[in-house]
């Protein structure tokens, strides 16, 4: 069965600092790879998108970047974090019975 | 981008009372789907309901689908304690990503 890991759960980091959440999915192959980020109390913004390795699409321009160094493996990355930069981040891969999240980083930039 | 809206933004009602809530999109869509957010955490897909259905059944879940006035709505029947979350609905863009209301709050009062 196919199955999403996202890590950290929660994350606590200064404004100026480095981020570098990781997704990797098990039991399928080539999967579309997706990031999401959550704002309180709002809906979900995409951010990135991925078909394939090496091939990331963004969403909304900003002071994040995505990699996919291998096939399931989606990394979301900051240089220099900023305090707009909170938020709850989703990823998610969309098989052939619909979309399946992991389970989030809280992330709080202080 | 979002452009699902869901009405309303927040709900509170007493348990064993049914939960309605609606969604509006904006463009023509293949299918529509609706996903549960237990707070801060991932999220969870409840029903995925296609352009050429108006409404499908799953356990005590409704989902209806009006594709000339852009709406669909979810309907909790008998709702319980663990039904509080936040529930969303999403359609499919192009590189089929899900596009995103901003979320209907339940609360189910004990």
């Amino acid at each position: 069965s196919q199955t999403i890991h996202q890590w950290p759960a929660t994350l606590v980091q200064p404004v100026g600092s480095p981020l570098s959440l990781e997704c990797t999915v098990e039991g399928t192959s080539n999967p579309n790879l997706y990031w999401y980020r959550q704002a309180a109390g709002r809906g979900l913004q995409l951010l990135f998108y991925s078909v394939g390795i090496g091939q990331i699409s963004s969403e909304v321009p900003q002071n994040l970047s995505a990699s996919r160094p291998q096939d399931r493996q989606f990394i979301l990355s900051s240089k220099k974090l900023l305090l707009s930069d909170s938020g709850f981040y989703l990823c998610a891969w969309r098989g052939a019975g619909g979309y399946t999240f992991g389970s989030g980083t809280r992330l709080t930039v202080v | 981008s979002q452009q699902g809206e869901e009405d309303p933004q927040a709900l509170s009602i007493q348990e064993g009372e049914n939960a309605t809530m609606n969604c509006s999109y904006k463009t023509s869509i293949n299918n529509l789907q609706w996903y549960r957010q237990n707070s801060g955490r991932g999220l969870v897909h409840l029903i995925l309901i296609r352009s050429n259905e108006r409404e499908k059944h799953s356990g005590r879940l409704r989902v209806t689908l009006d594709t000339s006035k852009k709406s669909s709505s979810l309907l909790i029947t008998a709702s319980r304690a663990a039904d509080t979350a936040s529930y969303f609905c999403a359609t499919l863009g192009s590189n089929y990503q899900l596009i995103w209301g901003a979320g209907t709050k339940l609360i189910i009062k004990p």
